[in-house]
């Protein structure tokens, strides 16, 4: 068990809807990452945010938005979804002055849009 | 720009024997990262092993050794004495670029799908 908690595992949904992914990061960490792993496009970057504030951004498209609150918690917003966004979702946290950089994985959330 | 890649899509091993996964980077950074993930069908990412740049010696966690061979740009993955639960994908990533306070990004390669045979 990392510590990384998301929320919910698995979503289906359809084209055109709206659904919100949750991540709380392990205790102490201030950074959190979100990755889009699809089976074409392998796993990729998508935003990051250190206490509240982005801090680097990845291939996320612009119905994609992301946040993090005051509680260190961070949501994934992805919007008028297509077919494409059908992927596994992670999120992933960061000890707050990492020596190696290494990243705890959360069990990710499964989307499937139909 | 950070590469990473890995050039085996799948790998047999068979049970007790090792296995080498490879993995070629490409950066212009002289301080730099390695890691490998392990990511078993039930989905969640793991961690196995890290990399720096400027260490002496070859990393290794348990039956996990890493072959960094800087010059070639290679960070190949050893598992020693396979066991069935080794089934999985193993990713191979860098660090990079650093966000600040002690934050970077991780790029991952495509991935190298492992079947340990009883």
């Amino acid at each position: 068990d990392s510590g990384v908690t998301q929320t919910p595992k698995h979503l289906i949904t359809a084209t055109g809807q709206r659904v919100t992914l949750r991540c709380s990061p392990r205790s102490g960490d201030l950074s959190v990452y979100w990755y889009q792993q699809s089976l074409d496009q392998g796993l990729q970057f998508l935003i990051q945010y250190y206490n509240g504030e982005e801090r680097a951004k990845g291939n996320i498209l612009e119905r994609f938005s992301a946040q993090q609150f005051p509680d260190l918690h961070s949501e994934l917003n992805l919007s008028s979804l297509e077919l494409g966004d059908s992927a596994l979702y992670f999120c992933a946290s960061s000890p707050r002055q990492g020596v190696t950089g290494e990243l705890f994985f959360g069990e990710g959330s499964r989307l499937t849009v139909l | 720009a950070q590469k990473i890649t890995q050039t085996q899509p799948g790998m047999f091993v068979q049970e007790k024997e090792a296995v080498t996964l490879d993995c070629t980077y490409d950066t212009s950074d002289p301080s730099y990262g390695l890691f490998w993930y392990k990511q078993p069908s039930s989905g969640e990412m793991i961690f196995l092993i890290y990399q720096g740049s400027y260490d002496q010696q070859n990393a290794t966690e348990g039956r996990y050794s890493l072959n960094f061979q800087k010059a070639r740009k290679s960070a190949n993955l050893v598992i020693s004495a396979s066991q069935l639960g080794d089934s999985a994908m193993y990713f191979c990533a860098m660090r990079g670029p650093y966000s600040g306070a002690g934050s970077y990004q991780l790029t991952f390669g495509k991935g190298t799908k492992l079947s340990v045979i009883p």
